[in-house]
């Protein structure tokens, strides 16, 4: 079954610091792997998108990694601010044939 | 950028009413477009899948003569909730994909808050 987990399922950092989210996936077959970030009562915004030959991808703030062997990928934000507090959801995309699997999220609150 | 609107941003209905949301791509043709569900603190659930002009291809679970489909043009779908009732509250988001979409990627809406009393 495919199956996408995050963790930690929350998180509370202080404003200025920095913090790495985590993704493990079984999905089969794989063509690529994103990160969105949700705000409240909002639609997904995408952050990265990695196929299987990359291994790293930045955005901003916004840095991901993929590892294609180990199946695991992590999204780390750097000097976080206020408005990085959302949900980050990894998302494993199976390619035109196949649906999207979704990760549970990790729900971020970046505080003063 | 692609965009992706969805209208209205919210909807409070009665018990037993129809509520029709509309899901438009503002800037690209739309060959696909999909439509979810989630609920509190949960992911985003696959409802169904639409190709403009064929029907809706839903999963399983969801029932097909409550939540209608309708993807007559290339920039909009719609979804309308039949005789809606309480535990079809949630927020309703779609997304919409281009024929030849690089990275297969989809743009999602803002989403709907779809409340029923």
């Amino acid at each position: 079954k495919n199956q996408v987990e995050q963790s930690p399922q929350s998180l509370i950092i202080l404003e200025g610091k920095n913090c790495t989210l985590q993704c493990n996936y079984t999905v089969s077959p794989f063509s690529n792997l994103r990160w969105y970030k949700q705000d409240t009562g909002r639609g997904p915004v995408s952050l990265t998108i990695m196929t299987f030959s990359e291994n790293t991808k930045s955005n901003g703030r916004y840095t991901a990694t993929l590892d294609a062997d180990t199946k695991q990928s992590s999204l780390h934000i750097t000097a976080s601010q206020l408005s990085d507090s959302a949900s980050y959801i990894c998302v494993v995309d199976g390619g035109t044939a196949s649906k999207l699997t979704f990760g549970t999220g990790t729900r971020l609150q970046v505080t003063l | 950028g692609a965009v992706v609107s969805q209208h209205p941003s919210w909807v409070i209905c009665k018990s037993g009413t129809s509520v029709k949301i509309e899901c438009r791509s503002l800037d690209f043709q739309a060959t696909t477009m999909f439509w979810y569900r989630q609920f509190p603190k949960q992911s985003l659930m696959l409802m169904a899948t639409s190709n403009e002009g064929s029907k809706a291809t839903y999963e399983q679970g969801v029932e097909k003569d409550k939540f209608l489909i309708n993807h007559a043009s290339l920039t909009l779908s719609t979804l309308t909730v039949t005789s809606a009732h309480p535990e079809d509250s949630s927020f309703y988001i779609c997304s919409a994909r281009a024929r030849d979409a690089v990275y297969n990627e989809q743009f999602f809406g803002p989403g709907t808050r779809l409340t029923v009393l």
